[in-house]
């Protein structure tokens, strides 16, 4: 099964500066797709960013980027020029891209702050 | 961009009643939609996947016939909580997934909080 690990459960970062968000994931497949949601305090559930781990291009949104790195099972998050919007919970998501399935494994999430 | 509504926000009921939460995909159609639970300050847990027009796929410890899940058309599915107690007060958010052939996402409601009395 696979599993996703998310070690920060709280950071902090000053607004307009830069914080990056790490996730780890463990699975024996070659084929899926990794995803960022953001939970803000209304616990509506919006994705910031997602990426097919086929391709080695990293994922970028906006002020929102991904660093992949396939080989070592790493998916983390770098938030550039944070605003007060950006606090929320963050979560790390693994889907496979295998047969049908399709559900998200998640992560225990990461509680971003943005201070003045 | 793909929108989910889940109705009601908000309920409260009384221990032994049953409740139902409804899940829609406003603006594409789902075949298949997911029920996660929320407890607080913790990630989401899938409790079962809603498929159009056959039976829900239920995760491991979570009762069939306790959380009855009917996805009656490929914009809704429905989750109802049978004969609730206060343990089941808890924050119930669904997915509907929108695929095509450029990509396949999980797109969320925002979510219905549960308190048993």
């Amino acid at each position: 099964a696979q599993t996703v690990t998310q070690s920060q459960p709280e950071m902090s970062v000053q607004e307009a500066e830069t914080v990056t968000l790490s996730c780890t994931y463990d699975t024996s497949e070659s084929d899926y797709y990794l995803f960022w949601y953001k939970q803000p305090p209304s616990r509506q559930m919006i994705l910031v960013i997602r990426q097919e781990a086929y391709k080695q291009q990293n994922a970028t949104e906006n002020r929102f980027s991904v660093n992949f790195q396939k080989a070592a099972k790493s998916f983390s998050l770098k938030i550039s020029d944070s605003q007060l919007g950006d606090a929320a919970m963050y979560f790390c998501a693994y889907r496979t891209n295998t047969g049908t399935a399709s559900k998200l494994t998640f992560g225990t999430g990461t509680r971003l702050q943005v201070t003045l | 961009g793909a929108v989910v509504s889940q109705h009601p926000s908000r309920v409260i009921c009384k221990s032994g009643t049953s409740v139902k939460i409804e899940c829609r995909s406003l603006d594409f159609q789902a075949t298949t939609m997911f029920w996660y639970r929320q407890f607080p300050k913790q990630s989401l847990m899938l409790m079962a996947t809603s498929n159009e027009g056959s039976k829900a796929t239920y995760e491991q410890g979570v009762e069939k016939d306790k959380f009855l899940i009917n996805h009656a058309s490929l914009t809704l599915s429905t989750l109802t909580v049978t004969s609730a107690h206060p343990e089941d007060s808890s924050f119930y958010i669904c997915s509907a997934r929108r695929y095509h052939s450029s990509t396949d996402t999980q797109y969320f409601g925002p979510g219905t909080r549960l308190t048993v009395l």
